[in-house]
């Protein structure tokens, strides 16, 4: 299976919080990142949280790590029609080593 | 103003014709990656630098070469590009391998085989 796996879509309404899940397998990463990918555009990172965290927030992100399940979410407050990317996940064994291991990303789609 | 750039944008080329794809950093970064991201697929490395250490990742097929003949400059050579290899190819630099090292991408480059 996938090492990272992501849903592909996902809908919400403009104002509305959006939350994106990522599952991965290996245990022993140290760093997990999210990604946001505008159309035709290279990847801009978002944000990243230690594996000793449980929670990172950043303004409008909140970060949620489950070690114990391998399970990563992304929350999006007050989502905006400018959110509207392709959010990735990824995970490293390396602290800023950019060997890294993407999930397939999700497609989020803010409806006016 | 950007800080990765690559060159061109969008590149097309014939099957088997080698091409060569670019990408410039002006923030002085001591590694430089390249990844291949295929259509609804998620990016995936294909090798590094880390200053003039070249790190080939072991699946990367044999035609894929790069070059890095200063810091600042980092190319990707496809020697005989089949239709496969269609993709966008994206570039990064990261200043090191220490905590809280950030890396930035560049565009990308839309790579098409016909």
């Amino acid at each position: 299976g996938e090492d990272v796996e992501q849903s592909l879509f996902l809908s919400v309404r403009e104002g509305d919080s959006s939350v994106i899940n990522c599952t991965y397998t290996d245990s022993s990463s140290t760093y997990l990142y999210w990604y946001k990918q505008e159309p035709g555009a290279g990847l801009q990172l978002l944000t990243y949280i230690f594996s000793n965290m449980d929670m990172k927030q950043d303004q409008r992100l909140t970060v949620l790590l489950n070690k114990k399940d391998k399970h990563l979410s992304l929350r999006i407050a007050d989502t905006q029609t400018g959110d509207s990317a392709i959010y990735f996940c990824a995970e490293s064994m390396r602290a800023g080593s950019y060997q890294l291991t993407f999930g397939k990303g999700t497609k989020l789609s803010v409806i006016p | 103003d950007a800080m990765v750039i690559q060159n061109p944008r969008y590149q097309v080329t014939q099957f088997g014709k080698p091409v060569t794809l670019s990408c410039s950093q002006t923030l002085n970064h001591n590694v430089m990656y390249w990844y291949q991201q295929k259509s609804s697929q998620a990016p995936k490395l294909l090798f590094h630098y880390y200053d003039k250490d070249f790190n080939n990742e072991a699946d990367t097929p044999d035609n894929f070469q790069s070059r890095r003949p200063n810091t600042s400059f980092c190319f990707l050579d496809i020697r005989s590009p089949g239709l496969g290899d269609a993709a966008m190819y994206l570039c990064a630099t990261a200043k090191g391998r220490g905590q809280n090292t950030e890396a930035f991408f560049g565009q990308g480059t839309r790579l098409t085989v016909v």
